[in-house]
């Protein structure tokens, strides 16, 4: 049974604040990490797809770091905004046709 | 709109009977991805097909459910004699997959089923 672990569960913020979440995973038959961002009543949407160890990607003020040999990656939001508010999930991928195992993921709460 | 949809958004039904969902993934895609997420948890993985080819089920996949995609498009997930324990986010996801490219997985809004 793969297991995926995410934390914290939830985080509050302030405005403004810097934050970061961690999500651990088997690393073996390891092919992709995906971060999503989940709001209420929407669709998941992607926020990186990473598959090499060391691996750093960016989107905006949201970055994202990778090690496969320890098996975790943190995802980190800085100078985060209400907008910002919203369920992460990491998933790992041990398959070649992309079968993802899911996270329990991290609700982000930013106050104005 | 060329995203993933999934139709109904919701669904109420009562213990017994049979329901079935809808999702129209983006055109191009040729992988289609099930999960179920229920309170609390990440989503599970429930099935995917490979163009109309379905395969994989999970265990969670009982004889009650059944998928189908025909002609590599739409797929519908139905659900036969839905017990309370069926009551969750249905989600539907896409990708194009070419060789071993692991692609980002596109995601509808789900389908949320209540069984009373």
């Amino acid at each position: 049974i793969l297991n995926v672990e995410q934390s914290p569960q939830s985080l509050h913020v302030q405005e403004g604040d810097s934050t970061n979440f961690t999500c651990s995973f088997p690393s073996s038959n390891f092919y992709a990490l995906h971060w999503y961002r989940w709001e209420t009543a929407k669709s998941p949407e992607a926020l990186f797809v990473m598959t090499l160890n060391g691996d750093e990607k960016k989107k905006g003020r949201i970055s994202a770091t990778l090690n496969t040999k320890e098996g975790y990656s943190y995802l980190y939001i800085k100078g985060s905004q209400p907008e910002d508010s919203a369920t992460y999930l990491c998933a790992f991928s041990g398959t070649s046709y992309g079968k993802l195992t899911f996270g329990q993921g991290t609700i982000l709460t930013v106050h104005p | 709109d060329t995203g993933v949809s999934q139709d109904p958004r919701h669904k109420i039904t009562k213990r017994g009977q049979n329901v079935t969902f809808r999702c129209d993934p983006i055109s191009e895609h040729n992988r289609l991805y099930w999960y179920r997420q229920t309170l609390g948890q990440g989503p599970e993985f429930l099935t995917y097909f490979q163009n109309e080819a379905q395969l994989e089920k999970s265990r969670l996949l009982s004889d009650r459910f059944s998928a189908e995609r025909p002609k590599g498009s739409f797929s519908t997930l139905e659900i036969q004699r839905t017990e309370q324990g069926d009551s969750a986010m249905y989600l539907c996801a896409s990708t194009l997959s070419t060789g071993t490219s692991l692609g980002e997985q596109f995601f509808g809004p789900g389908t949320r089923l209540t069984v009373l």
